[in-house]
């Protein structure tokens, strides 16, 4: 149980354009979603926190505008980079967490973006 | 501000060997400490938790935790090549998300 699933599994973009990444809880219900970024050799960074149906906490540093958060039902949150450009290049992941799960975070798969 | 001090390593240990993995954290308030393993280009993956002082044994994993050293280690017995990866500690207060250090990277020599 507690399967957190991420689509696409990576994506090559040109840049400019706007990429939409899919956050999925497939057998419980994510009442908290967390996404984080990995660039090459660092290690996970929070970038914000959404609870279903509130607008997300963006940790400092991470502009809202640009990585827009959607968390509109108990399995989905979705993150779209905003005229991606090659900075944006990153391995995303995702987290959830519901009630029935307690504190633990399950981690998606990732996302692996490339902007060209 | 909530720092995660690891050493990035590499830490090379041979086959059979014990991996001792070390973690120090400067939020006081932490209350449980998890440990993840992170092969190269996958998501991380949870190894154990640990919310009291002492050990904590899980198979071939046993966590140390010493709060007020503000302390967390990682011990792993019988170390194998599967075993080599980048190892994430992350100390959490309460609800909050995890936050995460920067990760030893293991490699275990056949």
């Amino acid at each position: 149980g507690a399967v957190v699933s991420q689509h696409p599994s990576w994506v090559i973009c040109k840049s400019g354009t706007s990429v939409k990444i899919e956050c999925r809880s497939l057998d419980f219900q994510a009442t908290t979603m967390f996404w984080y970024r990995q660039f090459p050799k660092q290690s996970l960074m929070l970038m914000a926190t959404s609870n279903e149906g509130s607008k997300a906490t963006y940790e400092q540093g991470v502009e809202k505008d640009k990585f827009l958060i959607n968390h509109a039902s108990l399995t989905l949150s979705t993150l779209t980079v905003t005229s991606a450009h090659p900075e944006d290049s990153s391995f995303y992941i995702c987290s959830a967490r519901g009630w029935e799960q307690g504190n633990e975070q399950f981690f998606g798969p990732g996302t692996r973006l490339t902007v060209l | 501000q909530k720092e995660v001090e690891q050493n990035s390593g590499p830490l090379s240990v041979p086959e059979g060997a014990i991996a001792s993995l070390n973690c120090t954290y400067s939020d006081r308030g932490s209350q449980s400490f998890f440990w993840y393993r992170q092969y190269s280009g996958k998501s991380p993956e949870l190894i154990m938790f640990i919310y009291s002082n002492g050990d904590k044994e899980d198979g071939r994993f046993t966590a140390q935790l010493n709060k007020a050293s503000q302390y967390v280690s990682l011990l792993i017995r019988d170390s194998q090549p599967s075993d080599s990866a980048t190892y994430l500690c992350a100390p959490r207060s309460g609800n909050t998300p995890l936050v995460f250090g920067k990760g030893t990277r293991l490699s275990v020599i056949a």
